[in-house]
């Protein structure tokens, strides 16, 4: 069984478009997170969601939305997506501040 | 600005031989260090977990934390071709809370067989 699933794998879009992309744990974990990773491979956190509510929320355009229907469970909307968007998402859960486990990756790119 | 820095490699390591690998990190408030495996086209995957000053081994794997240096280290023993792979240090400054983790920009790993 997969512990952090994410969909899509792939997505390629337009420019002003906008996705959302979906992420389910099943560790029973009370935290998610959403990071994202540039072209150079450099991994940054975007947001981070403890029992539905936003712990942090780094310099990240106000385009970028997450939303926790509840604890398994954390999406990212984008509206209006940009050229420089294009990136790998990850999702990734923990217990608290223990060990993060990530989801495989959605691989975005916006045209 | 908390960061954590990397030389980014490639280091390249005979197969057979100690693989080592080093980060630093600027923020003293830091409470949590991990080591990821990032293959390429995949997900990070959690390598090594650390939390106090001291060496903590699994395996061939053995992570040292030096809290006074800001310093933590990954050894990789008998290093194997399949352990080549960007190796990622991730800093978690929470005291209890969560937080995110805050990665360098990873050291690109190649053993040589």
């Amino acid at each position: 069984d997969t512990a952090v699933s994410q969909t899509p794998k792939y997505l390629v879009t337009q420019m002003g478009n906008d996705k959302s992309i979906k992420c389910e744990q099943n560790l029973g974990h009370d935290t998610m997170y959403w990071y994202k990773q540039d072209s150079k491979k450099f991994l940054k956190i975007m947001f981070s969601y403890n029992n539905k509510e936003l712990i942090i929320n780094e310099t990240v355009p106000n385009r970028f939305s997450p939303k926790s229907p509840d604890k398994a469970h954390l999406n990212l909307h984008i509206n209006s997506l940009e050229l420089g968007d294009s990136a790998v998402y990850f999702c990734a859960s923990s217990q608290g501040s223990s060990s993060q486990y990530f989801g495989p990756g959605t691989r975005l790119l916006v045209l | 600005q908390k960061e954590v820095e990397q030389n980014s490699g490639p280091l390249s390591v005979p197969e057979g031989a100690i693989a080592s690998l080093n980060c630093t990190y600027s923020d003293r408030g830091s409470q949590s260090f991990f080591w990821y495996r990032q293959y390429s086209g995949k997900s990070p995957e959690l390598i090594m977990s650390i939390y106090s000053n001291g060496d903590k081994e699994d395996g061939r794997f053995t992570a040292q934390l030096n809290k006074a240096s800001q310093y933590v280290s990954l050894l990789i023993r008998d290093s194997q071709p399949s352990d080549s792979a960007t190796y990622l240090c991730a800093v978690n400054d929470s005291g209890g809370g969560a937080d995110g983790l805050t990665f360098g920009k990873g050291t690109h790993l190649i053993i040589q067989p």
